[in-house]
């Protein structure tokens, strides 16, 4: 079954750097596009970014332009979001999500989470 | 695109019919999906293309429009249902989502 795990996430300095992680698993992974998806805490979701399936194409959220960075490594099954310049407004859980590609676009699969907590 | 979503919350009874209505700021042709969110869980597809459901989702979600304005009905609600309902255009990037309903009992 399709299985997406987030990791990486903890306690950082505002102005410091992290990188998340998602591990994919129980489908063809570099058929799928990728999402990063963020929920402050008691707020909505905030879409951050996407890959598509090659890689080929990335899009960022207005209030991650320019400092976050979403990647993929189709041969690990794996994609990444570098986070550079936090504050603290990015505290929030990040999900990674899973997207066929079909157009309309959608999130068919999502992993569980991690926490990124900006504090100083 | 903002999207707006109307009401914020609602208080319902098990077997009511509910109606949520997502708006966007500009056309979007069918762009949409709906989400339903519970408490410390991660979202879970619903509805996409503003009218598909998505396999395995209880035919009493029904979701319609285009253009600006969609809904998403459920039609009979469960006790199961009582969660945090989301909207998001996919029809341009940075794709957004809408603020949420949270729909809970009455």
């Amino acid at each position: 079954q399709v299985q997406l795990v987030e990791s990486g996430g903890g306690v950082v300095q505002p102005g410091r750097s992290l990188r998340l992680s998602c591990e994919a698993s129980g489908f063809i992974f570099n058929k799928f596009g990728m999402h990063w998806v963020r929920q402050a805490p008691g707020k909505g979701l905030e879409w951050v970014a996407v890959v598509w399936y090659d890689g080929s194409n990335k899009y960022y959220g207005d209030s991650v332009q320019g400092r976050f960075t979403i990647s993929r490594d189709n041969s690990k099954n794996m994609v990444y979001l570098q986070m550079n310049s936090l504050r603290a407004e990015d505290t929030a859980v990040y999900y990674c999500g899973r997207d066929p590609g079909w157009s309309p676009s959608f999130i068919d699969s999502w992993g569980q989470g991690t926490l990124v907590t900006v504090s100083s | 695109i903002q999207l707006t979503q109307s009401p914020s919350s609602l208080s319902a009874s098990v077997g009511d019919r509910v109606t949520i209505t997502c708006r966007a700021s500009q056309g979007i042709r069918s762009y949409i999906a709906w989400y339903q969110q519970k408490p410390g869980k991660a979202p879970k597809l619903l509805i996409y293309a503003a009218s598909i459901l998505q396999s395995g989702v209880p035919s009493s979600f029904n979701g319609s429009g285009s253009g600006t304005d969609f809904t998403l009905t459920i039609s009979s609600l469960q006790p199961e249902d009582f969660a945090t309902y989301f909207c998001q255009q996919t029809y341009s990037y940075p794709q957004t989502f809408g603020q949420g309903t949270k729909v809970e009992i009455k």
